[in-house]
């Protein structure tokens, strides 16, 4: 059972577009919804995370979105940089990030020129 | 600050055999993660230790893996008798406190089984 649903899959944006990333989640009990960076032969790095008494929190050109009542959260990166091609993790965790981390499958994010 | 270290990076075995994941964390940090990342997949958590403890192996399969963070040294993912399934990045993590969220993940041990 797949707890964390991410789309698309993978992504190609223009640079100086917005990439958009979405997912959903089943367990209302998820209190903390992090989004990680990843490249190519690296770890994952966390890059923005959001609590559920939020509905948006910006960081520079990246926006996380939460709707509560759809259970969606969504990753919006503007001004899409050739830099910023990685693959993209959205994640969620219960008690206020007191328990594993779920993650999502990931999406693949290229940004051309 | 070195970070998250793992070694080694790529780590090629034959059926059977055994494999030693080591990881050391960052300086001051006495919680380790383990994930799990199948190709094409999202990490998915094996074990949580702190220095001599499990505390929680929720993720870990049943048979032929085990972990420890011993009061010296780094910590170790073993893994016996590999099969082909067990090829997969696997990432440390650590934190400074018990709690999940802000992890410094390390590069990760790419185990390939042959």
């Amino acid at each position: 059972q797949q707890q964390v649903k991410q789309s698309p899959q993978s992504l190609i944006v223009q640079k100086g577009g917005i990439s958009i990333i979405n997912c959903a989640y089943e367990n209302t009990a998820f209190d903390y919804f992090p989004w990680y960076q990843q490249f190519p032969g690296k770890g994952p790095a966390l890059l923005i995370a959001i609590r559920p008494d939020v509905s948006e929190k910006k960081e520079g050109r990246f926006t996380i979105s939460f709707n509560k009542s759809a259970k969606q959260f969504s990753l919006h990166i503007m001004d899409s940089q050739p830099g910023d091609s990685a693959t993209y993790f959205c994640a969620a965790s219960v008690d206020s990030g007191n328990t594993p981390l779920v993650f999502g499958k990931g999406t693949r994010l290229s940004v051309i020129a | 600050n070195a970070g998250v270290m793992q070694n080694p990076r790529h780590l090629v075995r034959r059926r059977g055999q055994e494999a030693r994941l080591r990881c050391s964390p960052m300086k001051g940090h006495s919680h380790v993660y383990w994930y799990r990342q199948l190709p094409e997949e999202g990490l998915k958590f094996m074990v949580y230790l702190q220095k001599e403890n499990i505390i929680d192996e929720s993720g870990m399969p049943k048979e032929r893996f085990s972990a420890e963070f011993p009061k010296e040294g780094p910590s170790i993912l073993r893994i016996q008798q590999v099969v082909r399934g067990d090829s997969a990045a696997y990432f440390c993590a650590s934190s400074p406190t018990g709690q999940h969220y802000g992890y410094t993940f390390g590069s990760g041990t790419r185990l390939t089984v042959v």
